[in-house]
């Protein structure tokens, strides 16, 4: 098991309701990152951040809110989504920002809107 | 545009056959390139990592070769077991600060007893 826990596992929601996605890394890292997994695509990097900084926002639509009030913990605010959102939500955390470090993964929330 | 592409899109196999899965990539400037495993429910765990002067790398039964000239990379499975069955992903990433990944979008593979 890795060292990044994501909470719900699953969720079910309406597109007018309004729910969060938390993400906690327990390896020391200051890295974060979230990304979306739709069924038979490629990962898509939604939001970086560094040292609780923003660094990348690949033109996420702005029914996604994230925060980070800390190195170790990332949420992923949802309002009024599509069914088209539905997917893997999957959150990540590494040592550092660049391509030579490793990126661990935490299990995912499988996210249904209705 | 940088891109990964992955082959076969799925795969049956038989527990104990040995398997090979593709990844070409057009990925530039090169850094290095990661195999990924991804199990039913879970998150991708990293199998192997290559920088551009490794031609291969092995973790257990799995082997990862990399010819960086062709931009190729496989990932052979050796004496296949039913806990193999998962879906593997080709990573690269390109030389630069962000350290963005460019992801394939996976191979599938099942054992079969």
């Amino acid at each position: 098991e890795t060292g990044v826990t994501q909470t719900p596992r699953h969720l079910v929601m309406g597109m007018t309701n309004k729910k969060s996605l938390k993400c906690e890394q327990h390896l020391g890292h200051n890295a974060m990152y979230w990304y979306k997994q739709s069924a038979k695509k490629p990962l898509e990097l939604m939001f970086v951040y560094n040292f609780k900084e923003q660094t990348e926002n690949n033109s996420v639509p702005s029914r996604f809110s994230p925060e980070c009030p800390n190195s170790s913990h990332l949420f992923l605010h949802l309002h009024t989504l599509q069914p088209e959102d539905s997917a893997l939500y999957l959150c990540a955390s590494s040592q550092g920002q660049g391509q030579s470090y490793e990126q661990y993964f935490g299990p995912g929330t499988r996210l249904t809107v209705t | 545009k940088n891109q990964v592409e992955q082959s076969p899109q799925s795969l049956i196999i038989l527990e104990g056959k040995n398997c090979t899965l593709q990844c070409n990539y057009t990925v530039s400037p090169f850094s290095n390139l990661r195999w990924y495993k991804q199990d039913t429910g879970r998150g991708p765990v990293s199998l192997t990592i290559m920088t551009f002067s490794e031609n291969t790398k092995s973790n257990g039964r799995y082997t990862a070769t990399l010819d960086a000239d062709t931009k190729q990379s496989s990932l052979h499975i050796t004496a296949s077991q039913l806990s193999d069955s998962a879906s593997y992903i080709c990573v690269v990433s390109a030389s630069s600060n962000t350290g963005k990944l460019i992801f394939g979008q996976g191979t599938t593979l099942q054992v079969k007893p």
